[in-house]
Order: structure tokens, then sequence, then C-alpha cells
């Protein structure tokens, strides 16, 4: 059974669209995550929720927004898509322990901007 | 772990030897690292842990070592298989800034 899913797996938009991507997960885990990937590269992360508390990484650009509104969802806003912001957009969610944390990524979102 | 750029490096292994794929980390306060590996297509998928406290670690066919004096982490498998080719990316978290960071990705390949 999937545990965190993504919709829609691919999503084409124009130049200046506004698009929302969707992650939502079953394993109730409190942190969750964002990531940009681009081709050949490795995954960068955009922000994190650790329960309702949002932490932005300095270099996220303000395009780039999120919300997460209950434990089982969280949103990918990216209000003005530019050509660069085509990439794969991974969610994760994770929990934290004393062992360690343990993420589990969805299948991504690859975003196509026209 | 830190993203070094636009082209991964690529490690080619004949089937049934051992693959060994290296990582270096830059943040002294790092202290759990992860390895993933990414199919084409898919999203990351956790292979193995280890926390500062430990120098090795032993999974099924993999073994992870962590050389803290170096900030150096490597992935070890055993008797590589064709289901072995994809992108594998070290990981580190700093508990105290609570969030985990991708270092850069190795490709590896398995010729028949």
């Amino acid at each position: 059974d999937a545990m965190v899913i993504q919709n829609p797996r691919y999503q084409v938009t124009q130049f200046g669209k506004p698009v929302t991507l969707s992650c939502s997960q079953t394993l109730n885990h409190n942190v969750m995550y964002w990531y940009q990937q681009k081709s050949s590269q490795a995954p960068k992360l955009l922000f994190h929720y650790y329960d309702k508390d949002f932490n932005n990484e300095a270099d996220t650009p303000d395009n780039f927004q999120s919300r997460r509104p209950n434990t089982s969802f969280c949103f990918l806003d990216i209000r003005s898509p530019g050509l660069g912001d085509a990439a794969m957009y991974l969610c994760a969610t994770s929990t934290r322990t004393s062992g360690g944390e343990t993420q589990y990524f969805g299948p991504g979102t690859r975003l196509l901007v026209l | 772990g830190e993203s070094v750029g636009l082209h991964l490096p690529t490690l080619s292994v004949q089937e049934g030897d051992n693959s060994i794929i290296n990582c270096a980390y830059s943040n002294s306060a790092s202290d759990y690292f992860i390895w993933y590996k990414q199919e084409s297509g898919k999203g990351p998928q956790f292979i193995i842990d280890i926390r500062s406290n430990m120098d090795k670690r032993q999974g099924q066919r993999v073994t992870v070592l962590l050389n803290k004096t170096v900030k150096h982490l490597s992935l070890q498998i055993a008797a590589t298989q064709p289901g072995d080719s994809a992108v594998y990316f070290c990981a580190d978290l700093c508990s105290s800034a609570s969030k985990i960071i991708f270092g850069s990705g190795t490709r590896l390949s398995i010729r028949p």
C-alpha cells in the first residue's frame, strides 16, 4: 500500500501560471519535506514542516510556498512558474526517534513548464 | 552533505563484483547518515543508515563505513546484481538543525 502519495505524477503548466502539487501520507509522521530534483542532481531541500512548524531553506525562492493543513497533507504552491522550475518535486515524511530518522519518499511529481 | 554539481560520477562494476561508493560530507556537526538508492523515475529509497557513534554498520549485502576524522562515508555492495543499477545518494542529518540534506550522487552501472 502506498504510504506517501503524490498527485499528480506529471504536471504541465504554463509559464507564470500558478500550480499546486499535493502530497499525502498514511504514516502519521510528524515531519514532511519538499525537495526539488533536477536531472542528474541530488534532491535539494526546499522546506520542511515539523508538525505545524514551517522551516524554509534560506535559498528557497519566494515563488515557492507550502501549506500543511493537517498531519496527512502537504502542498507545494508555485506562484509563478518559470522555465527553470521544471523539475521533479519529491515529498518525503519522517518520524524522529532517539535511534535516528528514516525518510519515506513519494514517487515524485514531474513538473513541465511550457 | 553538499550537492556538488551537474554531472553525476559513474561507477561501472562487473556483475558479481563488490561495489564501493564514496561520499564526503561537510558538516562536522552531522550525527546521522543515510544512504539512498534512486531508480529512474522513482523517489529515493532508504538503504541503510549509521549514527556518528558508530564507524560501521552492516545490512543485507550492504555495509556502510563512516570516517568522522575525514568526514567520509562509503557504501559497499557485495556481489553486485543488475537490480543494483541506480543512482546512490548519501545524506546527513544534524539533529540540532533537524533536517536531512542530500550529498552528491553516484550512478552505478552493472556490466554483464
